[in-house]
C-alpha cells in the first residue's frame, strides 16, 4: 500500500508569514501525528489527530495548529513564522495496533521548512 | 511528562563489530519502546520494537532488551555493516496512546 505522503517537500518562507503543510496517511490509518525535527532538539511531538479530533498535544505555542479531514488527511499550519521554526516537519500515521499489524509510526519524507 | 535519554550521541565501530545504544526513560506508565533508523536525507523507519511484557526481542542481527525495573532499554546490532550507518532513535510511549517521546539520537558510523 502507498506510504505516507507529505507536500510540499521544501518551502522557503519569510519571517512573519504563515505556512500550511499537508499529510496524507496510509490508507486505513486514522491517526496522524506531527513532529518537528531539528539538529539541536531532535524529534519533538507537535500534536496527534484521530478521526478529525486533536487527541494529543505537545508543548508548542499556539502559532502551531492543525486539523484533520474526514478522509484522514491532515494539515499543519504555522502562523507568524520565526527563524527558529526552520526545521524538518515529519508526519506519521499509525494503524489500530492490532497484534497482526506492526504498531508504530510510519513516517512521511517530511517537509523541509526554511524561514529567512 | 516522559523523559527519554539516549547514549552515546555518536558511535564509531569497525565493520563486523557489535554496536550497543542505550536509552533510559522516566515514566513507569510507558510500555512500548520502538527504535527508528534514519539514513541521511531520509525518513525515520521502524526497525524493531518491544512491549513491556517481554524482556528481549530479536530480528536477525538486531535485538532489543528491556529492563522495566531499571527503566532502561538497549539496541544491539551484531556483525555491523556499512549500510547500518545512520542515526538511530529510541522512543517510549504508552501503547495505544499515540504520543511518542524520542531520545536525542545516536549517529552510528560503521567503518569498512
Amino acid at each position: 500500500k502507498a506510504g505516507v505522503t507529505q507536500t510540499p517537500r521544501y518551502l522557503i518562507k519569510t519571517r512573519g508569514q504563515q505556512v500550511t503543510l499537508s499529510c496524507s496517511p496510509i490508507s486505513g490509518h486514522r491517526s496522524v501525528s506531527w513532529y518537528q525535527q531539528t539538529p539541536g532538539q531532535g524529534l519533538q511531538f507537535l500534536f496527534e489527530y484521530f478521526s478529525e479530533t486533536q487527541r494529543n498535544k505537545g508543548n508548542f505555542p499556539g502559532r502551531f495548529s492543525g486539523r484533520q479531514f474526514s478522509n484522514s488527511r491532515s494539515e499543519m499550519n504555522v502562523s507568524t513564522l520565526e527563524l527558529g521554526d526552520s526545521a524538518l516537519y515529519l508526519c506519521a500515521s499509525m494503524g489500530q495496533g492490532d497484534v497482526s499489524e506492526n504498531y508504530g509510526y510510519t513516517f512521511g519524507s517530511g517537509t523541509r521548512l526554511t524561514v529567512v | 511528562g516522559e523523559n527519554v535519554e539516549q547514549h552515546p550521541s555518536t558511535l564509531s565501530v569497525q565493520e563486523g563489530d557489535s554496536a550497543v545504544i542505550k536509552c533510559t526513560y522516566s515514566d513507569s506508565a510507558s510500555n512500548y519502546f520502538p527504535w527508528y533508523k534514519q539514513e541521511l536525507g531520509k525518513r525515520p523507519q521502524l526497525i524493531i520494537d518491544i512491549r513491556s511484557n517481554v524482556g528481549e526481542k530479536k530480528d536477525q542481527r538486531i535485538a532489543v532488551t528491556l529492563n522495566k525495573t531499571a527503566k532502561h532499554f538497549s539496541l544491539h546490532i551484531t556483525e555491523t555493516q556499512p549500510e547500518d550507518s545512520a542515526v538511530y532513535f529510541c522512543a517510549a510511549a504508552e501503547y495505544n496512546f499515540n504520543k511518542f517521546y524520542f531520545g536525542s539520537g545516536t549517529k552510528l558510523n560503521v567503518k569498512p
